[in-house]
């Protein structure tokens, strides 16, 4: 089955610095990548997404790059806001199953 | 729009009664809802998985007889944590997909729940 490894675990950002989350998978017929944004107390909030046929993704601040052949995909954050400070998930998924497969989660840290 | 809530977001019981947790989609359909249970600091436990008007499908481990799934229709699915023990204290997220985007799952902002 699908194994999702998200590195780092903790990450430290100077306010107005970038951020960087990268995570591999396994299985090549993984399709779909979506990331989410979790704060504390609260439900994973789905901030980006992208397919297999795109390389690519930018919604303002947020962008999301994959690399089908290598296998892995990666959340770039730029000009981090103290509001950016939650845990990051990533995952993946195969078109026809309905599951999504999470990495551990990375820890994000705004510093002022 | 996917908007996805639950409800009591927090609750505190009795060890050996029942608890029912409701997740609804509020502005889509919701083919296939998902519940998750998260312990701190750690990622997301896929619990089951149900479909509208279908038995839920239980991830290896899970107790079908102690976590009662219901998904009665497009926009409301129900677990019911039987019997509770301190051991089932836990974060409980539920997750919705809908029509237009299968693979694409919108979550509930959770439900603390609390065995004494």
């Amino acid at each position: 089955g699908e194994n999702v490894e998200q590195h780092p675990s903790t990450l430290s950002v100077q306010e107005g610095d970038s951020a960087v989350i990268k995570c591999t998978y396994s299985d090549s017929a993984s399709n779909y990548f979506p990331w989410y944004k979790q704060e504390l107390g609260k439900g994973p909030q789905l901030i980006i997404d992208i397919r297999s046929n795109v390389g690519e993704k930018k919604d303002q601040r947020i962008a999301v790059t994959l690399n089908k052949t290598a296998k892995h995909f990666s959340l770039h954050i730029t000009e981090t806001q103290p509001e950016d400070s939650a845990v990051y998930f990533c995952a993946a998924s195969t078109e026809g199953d309905d599951k999504i497969i999470f990495g551990k989660g990375t820890r994000l840290h705004i510093l002022p | 729009g996917a908007v996805v809530s639950q409800h009591p977001s927090w609750v505190i019981c009795k060890s050996g009664t029942s608890v029912k947790i409701e997740c609804r989609s509020l502005d889509f359909q919701a083919t296939t809802m998902f519940w998750y249970r998260q312990f701190p600091k750690q990622s997301l436990m896929l619990m089951a998985t149900s479909n509208e008007g279908s038995k839920a499908t239980y991830e290896q481990g899970v107790e079908k007889d102690k976590f009662l799934i219901n998904h009665a229709s497009l926009t409301l699915s129900t677990l019911t944590v039987t019997s509770a023990h301190p051991e089932d204290s836990s974060f409980y997220i539920c997750s919705a997909s809908g029509i237009y985007s299968t693979d694409t799952q919108y979550f509930g902002p959770g439900t603390r729940l609390t065995v004494l």
